[in-house]
């Protein structure tokens, strides 16, 4: 059964560090990955996308791809409290998104 | 109105209720998705539609009812309901692209289901 794991946290890191997100999947066809923000109660929003191997930068965030180790990350600089939330990853393969169960942020002021 | 929008966003009903969830996209997107969001839990995804046309159905229950008039509308009609059903239901579009970075879903904002 293909599966994205993700560690459900909490990930706990003091204001303006870096938040290291991480993200497994199981089949080796994924496409494209996608890392949504998901604040308690509301829907989730689409953050970024990756499909190539590296990273890709968009503001503080930025998204690493490593389809050998089948391993996503998306990193947080300078974290701020309002980024306290639930990131869900999310793999593209064969006309289907599977999501991961989500990581649990907090963000220490 | 831009985006997906959901109605009614907070939903109680008793376990002989008939009621109808309602979903529209104003992106011009092709797919609608309804997932299931229960607490601790990944999103379950529960149908699929593109173009209108149902194509996956993830061996939800038949007390779920799914329908989609046109592309842009999508409702899900419940009957009978059990407790375990109370969650948060999110309806999400796509343009049911193929080529990279691959289908890109965007979510409405969701209704909070509470059945007694």
């Amino acid at each position: 059964q293909k599966e994205v794991e993700q560690n459900s946290g909490p990930l706990s890191v003091p204001e303006g560090a870096i938040a290291s997100l991480n993200c497994t999947y199981s089949d080796r066809g994924s496409q494209s990955f996608f890392w949504y923000r998901q604040y308690s109660g509301k829907s989730p929003e689409l953050i970024m996308f990756i499909y190539s191997n590296g990273d890709k930068e968009d503001g503080r965030f930025t998204a690493q791809l490593n389809k050998a180790s089948q391993y996503v990350s998306l990193l947080i600089r300078d974290s701020q409290p309002s980024d306290s939330a639930t990131y869900l990853c999310a793999g593209y393969s064969y006309d289907k998104v599977i999501f991961g169960p989500g990581t649990s942020l907090s963000v220490i002021p | 109105e831009t985006g997906v929008t959901q109605t009614p966003r907070h939903l109680v009903m008793g376990m002989t209720n008939k009621k109808s969830l309602k979903c529209e996209q104003h992106l011009g997107h092709n797919a609608m998705y309804w997932y299931k969001q229960s607490a601790k839990k990944p999103l379950e995804l529960m149908f699929v539609y593109s173009l209108e046309e149902r194509v996956e159905n993830n061996s939800v229950p038949s007390r779920f009812s799914p329908e989609c008039p046109n592309s842009s509308h999508l409702f899900l009609h419940l009957h009978t309901l059990q407790p375990e059903d109370s969650a948060l239901y999110l309806c999400a579009s796509s343009q049911d692209r193929k080529d990279p970075p691959g289908d890109t879903q965007y979510f409405g904002p969701g209704t909070r289901l509470t059945v007694l």
